[in-house]
């Protein structure tokens, strides 16, 4: 199956101070890859959308400033949290999709995401 | 408003069968699925129907009734490693998918 990689799978980093999340899809190329935040005993809340070589696309809440995305390539996107907080600790996991098209143009209704391993993330 | 509703936790007991229930209310429709999360893990996939009916691969089976917007997730001969969290997401008319908060599944001795 096709495997989508995180970087780094932990990271401790200091209030005030920046952090790079990248999501790889290894085997595929991912047109569509989404962002996911999990705090403990919760269930994912999808963070942003990210479509390669345009803008991502926020979920209302998200501060589009303090996670920056950028899905540069059809492999690789990041996630960028910029003047991390205490509150920003949490369990990250980015998602792919490989968008197929069927007769005409249609989006394939074989549809799978395939998630990354997730990053924790803790802001001291 | 979009809404998925799944129990919070259960227990079962190990070789016995377990289901959990999930219903969904989304803008448009286009697939249900069903995730296994370990803890501190990301969650892996389990199965996707979008056609009303039983969908069987090996000891797990997942059913759909688009009319009633229910799905099931079924675990027969249960196993220690089958404690997790399981997932149900249904994917609306923009192919996003819509969460459920997760059911804890415990399994017993």
């Amino acid at each position: 199956g096709a495997v989508v990689s995180q970087h780094p799978s932990w990271v401790i980093c200091k209030s005030g101070t920046s952090v790079k999340i990248e999501c790889r899809s290894l085997d595929f190329q991912a047109t569509t890859m989404f962002w996911y935040r999990q705090f403990p005993k919760q269930s994912l809340m999808l963070m942003a959308t990210s479509n390669e070589g345009s803008k991502a696309t926020y979920e209302q809440g998200v501060e589009k400033d303090k996670f920056l995305i950028n899905h540069a390539s059809l492999t690789l996107s990041t996630l960028t949290v910029t003047s991390a907080h205490p509150e920003d600790s949490s369990f990250y996991i980015c998602s792919a999709r490989e968008t197929l098209t069927g007769l005409a143009g249609a989006p394939n209704f074989d549809y799978e995401q395939y998630f990354g391993p997730g990053t924790r993330l803790t802001v001291t | 408003g979009q809404n998925i509703d799944q129990p919070t936790e259960m227990t079962a007991t190990e070789g016995a069968i377990v289901q959990i229930n999930c219903t969904y209310q989304t803008s448009g429709f286009n697939g249900l699925f069903w995730y296994q999360q370990h803890a501190g893990e990301a969650p892996t996939f389990l199965s996707y129907n979008v056609l009303d009916g039983l969908e069987e691969k090996g000891r797990f089976s997942s059913f759909l009734s688009r009319s009633k917007g229910y799905s099931y997730l079924l675990l027969k001969e249960l196993q220690m490693k089958d404690s997790a969290s399981y997932l149900c997401a249904a994917l609306d008319s923009n192919y996003q998918l819509i969460w459920g908060a997760g059911t804890k599944l415990i399994i017993k001795p």
